[in-house]
């Protein structure tokens, strides 16, 4: 079965910093990817998703995330924050007919 | 507007009392999901369904009753609330069991 490691439980960045979010998944064929971001109170919003083709995919927020299969991860990037990413993140992995596994989500501060 | 509808958004109850949460899309999406967020945990699958008068147990089934008369709605039922099951509740949907889900903003139960 696959599963979804999100190893940063808290990660705290100042405002202007470029962030790395780290993901790694296990599963023996090519996964279906995915991030989503909440915030508080409100449900999951996608923000990106890789299926196929190009490794190195854009989202939306000016976030960006690279699959890269001889590591089975999939890190979500950002070249710098701004106060509004303040957040919970969440990777999730597909496969095959079964729902997606989500990992345990990363929280994100951002300080001044 | 098209989207994912969940109600109540706030309920208290008391243990042992039944109550229903209802989720509607508009997408006329064939998967629907429900979760429950709770912290140190991240999201956990309760059921899913992938078309009317099609459910399927997730991860934390017990004490959960879903059904899916009609596509667009898929109602979450707690035959006997337990404190056990105060949480986040979160209505997703998707057009297949690998494609990106859509969340609701979730429903915060209390079980006094």
């Amino acid at each position: 079965a696959q599963s979804v490691t999100q190893p940063d439980i808290h990660i705290t960045v100042s405002e202007g910093a470029s962030l790395e979010l780290r993901c790694n998944y296990s599963y023996g064929a090519t996964p279906y990817l995915f991030w989503y971001v909440q915030s508080p109170g409100q449900g999951l919003q996608l923000l990106l998703k890789y299926f196929s083709g190009d490794t190195l995919v854009q989202g939306i927020k000016g976030f960006e995330a690279e699959f890269k299969r001889s590591q089975s991860s999939f890190n979500l990037r950002k070249p710098s924050v701004h106060w509004s990413d303040a957040a919970e993140y969440f990777c999730a992995v597909g496969s095959g007919n079964t729902p997606l596994v989500f990992g345990k989500g990363t929280r994100l501060s951002v300080i001044a | 507007d098209a989207g994912i509808t969940q109600s109540p958004r706030y309920k208290i109850t008391e243990t042992g009392r039944q109550v229903t949460l209802m989720c509607h899309q508009t997408w006329s999406h064939s998967y629907m999901f429900w979760y429950r967020q709770d912290l140190g945990h991240g999201l956990r699958l309760i059921y899913y369904s992938a078309a009317a008068d099609i459910t399927d147990k997730g991860e934390v089934p017990d004490g959960y009753v879903v059904s899916r008369s009609k596509t667009e709605n898929f109602p979450l039922t707690l035959e006997s609330a337990t404190r056990s099951q105060t949480s986040v509740y979160f209505c997703a949907s998707s057009a297949g069991s690998n494609q990106p889900q859509h969340f609701g903003d979730g429903t915060r139960l209390s079980i006094l």
